[in-house]
């Protein structure tokens, strides 16, 4: 019930096309869910992140899309650059002192130019 | 911005060795995390700490433990380093619910 399965495990897009990735859980106490970015020979950086209330959130190229009733979540990338190849983790949190993020095991992507 | 150090990118060590990873973040953060991360298998929680002096375990403590003397530092400790603990380690720190990563620190168990 704590898992947070991610597909696909990797994905190979052309240069200004949409990348799609997306993750599903079983918690329903989850009521935090961001995406990271993970360059190689880096660690981790928070890209995005969305919370139940809310159905879709966009920053720039970047857009979370969330469904409480199917309990999935998706992260969408807009005309996708050869910049934006890398490894992309989903995670969910409940939102109370003493927890941790779960994570997704990861989609690698790249945009070929 | 936040930061947070590890205090190596790379390390080799023998089997059966005590090894240290150390940690530090400088914003004062509550909340600190030791994850492995290995390909296919994503993060995985090794343990974290919500307080000083204070550790929960995570998914895989197995063959780990942890010190969190003073706020900004976190330590793993493999007490006696195994092969199968060659990986990618990567700290983090939050103060509520946004985890900030340090550059990892890729061990080698020879």
């Amino acid at each position: 019930q704590q898992q947070v399965k991610q597909s696909p495990q990797s994905l190979i897009v052309q240069k200004g096309g949409i990348s799609i990735i997306n993750c599903a859980y079983e918690n329903t106490a989850f009521d935090y869910f961001p995406w990271y970015q993970q360059f190689p020979g880096k660690g981790p950086a928070l890209l995005i992140a969305i919370r139940p209330d809310v159905s879709e959130k966009k920053e720039g190229r970047f857009t979370i899309s969330f469904n409480k009733s199917a309990k999935q979540f998706s992260l969408h990338i807009m005309d996708s650059q050869p910049g934006d190849s890398a490894t992309y983790f989903c995670a969910a949190l409940v939102d109370q002192a003493g927890t941790a993020l779960i994570f997704g095991k990861g989609t690698t992507l790249s945009v070929s130019s | 911005d936040v930061k947070v150090t590890q205090s190596s990118r790379y390390l080799v060590k023998r089997t059966g060795e005590k090894v240290f990873l150390e940690c530090v973040q400088d914003m004062d953060h509550e909340n600190m995390f030791w994850y492995r991360q290995d390909p296919g298998l994503g993060l995985r929680l090794i343990y974290f700490s919500y307080d000083v002096k204070m550790k929960e375990k995570g998914d895989i403590p197995e063959g780990y433990s942890v010190s969190r003397e003073k706020k900004e530092r976190f330590s793993l400790i493999l007490e006696s380093a195994s092969t199968n603990q060659t990986s990618m380690y990567l700290c983090a720190s939050s103060l509520r619910v946004a985890q900030y990563f340090g550059p990892g620190t890729r061990l080698t168990v020879l």
